[in-house]
């Protein structure tokens, strides 16, 4: 089991680019997350999917967007990039009545 | 929304010590999450814990969710513990995570 692997490890957009944060999963865990991680600071949930097809907003989405087509995917997408948005991003997926698994992590930042 | 206060908000310690970490919660919850985060940024959880008492070696926690608070304890400290605590409470579908509890320990 690879578990949850987010890609890319880095990243670096100029503002107004686009981008999409790869997760995977290989646990077939029904919930997965999208959160960030600003310095110093607890996660911030963006979106979160309860199954394939399924997605809905965290306390931060604005600026972001999910799709949820299989399983093992979630995508995380970035329209307009903004300084705002520098932070960590972590994926987490989990099953019902168990703990959450998190991804590596994701550090963008936009200059 | 629910809040979730973690304290104290530093703790630096000799290793062997031993430590209580504290997470209050403002309103009732069926979800509740102890998260260690390593100084690599790793996120890696300890406990799913919505109530009563779990152990795991060394940590152990407790939570009493009708005076909405979870404590985590740490024994025989190691210098591997050092990182960031985190507390999360919540729904099966959402969780309010703490700022955290960032635990320095001395060799």
């Amino acid at each position: 089991n690879a578990g949850v692997t987010q890609t890319p490890k880095f990243r670096i957009l100029k503002i107004g680019q686009s981008m999409t944060l790869q997760c995977t999963q290989d646990m077939n865990h029904n919930y997965m997350y999208w959160y960030r991680q600003d310095p110093g600071m607890g996660l911030k949930l963006i979106y979160y999917s309860v199954g394939a097809g399924i997605t809905d907003k965290g306390e931060v989405p604005n600026g972001y967007n999910v799709s949820r087509s299989t399983t093992e995917d979630f995508p995380l997408r970035l329209e307009l990039a903004a300084p705002s948005q520098t932070s960590v991003y972590f994926c987490a997926s989990r099953s019902t009545g168990d703990t959450q698994y998190f991804g590596p992590g994701t550090r963008l930042t936009v200059l | 929304g629910i809040q979730v206060e973690q304290s104290p908000p530093d703790l630096i310690l000799q290793e062997g010590a031993n430590s209580t970490l504290r997470c209050n919660f403002s309103d009732s919850v069926n979800n509740l999450q102890w998260f260690h985060q390593n100084p690599w940024g790793q996120l890696i959880n300890l406990f799913y814990i919505p109530s009563g008492t779990k152990q795991n070696g060394r940590l152990s926690a407790t939570t009493v969710a009708t005076e909405r608070y979870s404590l985590l304890y740490i024994s025989s400290s190691q210098t591997t513990d050092s990182g960031v605590y985190f507390c999360a409470v919540g729904s099966n579908y959402q969780l309010i995570w703490g700022a955290g509890t960032k635990l320095i320990i001395k060799p």
